[in-house]
C-alpha cells in the first residue's frame, strides 16, 4: 500500500514546454507540499497545502502553480519549463495531530529539461 | 529557525555502532529535533524525534543534553542498508522543514 505516490517517476521535456507532477496520498493527512531537491542534493519545500489552501509559498517561481483537488492531491503544473528546473520534486504530507516535523515523503520525480 | 551543523560525511563498517552529532546552538525553546534518513533515489524517511534527554524506537537513538544545543543520532550495529544521507532538523513549525545538507554515511561490510 502505497502512502504518498507520484507521477510520473521520470519525466523528459524540452524548455518552454509545460508539464505537471501529480501525487495522491491515502494516509488521510490534512497537510501536503511540495519540495525541490538540486543536482546538490539540496531539498527545500517549495509549497504547503492544508485541506486544500495555499499555507506556504515559498520563493518559488510564479510558473510554479500548485493545485489542490483535495486533500488527498496536490498537483504541481510547471509552465515554460526552463533548465534550472531539472531536479528531482517530493511530494510529501504529514498529519495535524501535534507531532512536530513528522512527514511522509513520495518516492519523487526527476524531471530533465533539455 | 536554528541552523544546523553535521559531518559531511562518516564511515564505518557493518555491525558497528554509528554516532553521528548535530550542532544547533540557536535551538529555540519550542523547537524539536527531528533526524530523516534519506536512501539513493527515494525520498526522506523520518526516523526520530526528541525535545530533550533521550528518545529510543525500534530504529535509532537520539541523545539530546541538557543545553539542547546539540543532538547525537545512534545507530545501533549499522549494516550496508543503513548507507544513506542522514539529516538533522530543528523547528518548531510542522510544515516547514528545514533541510540542511545532510551527513553521508557509508557502511563497508
Amino acid at each position: 500500500d502505497t502512502a504518498v505516490s507520484q507521477t510520473p517517476k521520470y519525466l523528459v521535456t524540452q524548455m518552454g514546454n509545460d508539464k505537471s507532477i501529480k501525487c495522491e496520498q491515502n494516509l488521510g493527512h490534512d497537510t501536503m507540499y511540495w519540495y525541490k531537491q538540486d543536482s546538490k542534493k539540496f531539498l527545500k519545500i517549495m509549497f504547503s497545502y492544508n485541506n486544500k489552501e495555499l499555507i506556504i509559498n515559498e520563493t518559488v517561481p510564479n510558473r510554479f502553480s500548485p493545485k489542490s483537488p483535495d486533500k488527498a492531491h496536490l498537483n504541481l503544473h510547471i509552465n515554460s519549463l526552463e533548465l534550472g528546473d531539472s531536479a528531482v520534486y517530493f511530494c510529501a504530507s504529514s498529519p495535524h495531530d501535534g507531532r512536530t516535523g513528522y512527514q511522509f515523503f513520495g518516492p519523487g520525480t526527476r524531471l530533465t529539461v533539455l | 529557525l536554528a541552523k544546523t551543523t553535521q559531518p559531511i560525511s562518516m564511515d564505518s563498517y557493518e555491525g558497528q555502532e554509528v554516532n553521528i552529532t548535530c550542532s544547533h546552538n540557536n535551538i529555540a525553546t519550542n523547537d524539536y529535533i527531528t533526524w530523516y534518513q534519506q536512501f539513493p533515489s527515494q525520498g526522506p524517511r523520518f526516523i526520530i524525534q526528541g525535545y530533550k534527554t533521550k528518545v529510543t524506537n525500534e530504529v535509532a537513538s537520539l541523545f539530546i543534553p541538557a543545553d539542547r544545543k546539540s543532538s547525537t543520532l545512534s545507530l545501533p550495529r549499522v549494516s550496508l542498508s543503513d548507507t544513506a544521507v542522514y539529516y538533522c532538523l530543528v523547528g518548531a513549525n510542522t510544515d516547514k522543514l528545514i533541510f540542511g545538507t545532510g551527513t553521508r554515511l557509508q557502511v563497508f561490510p
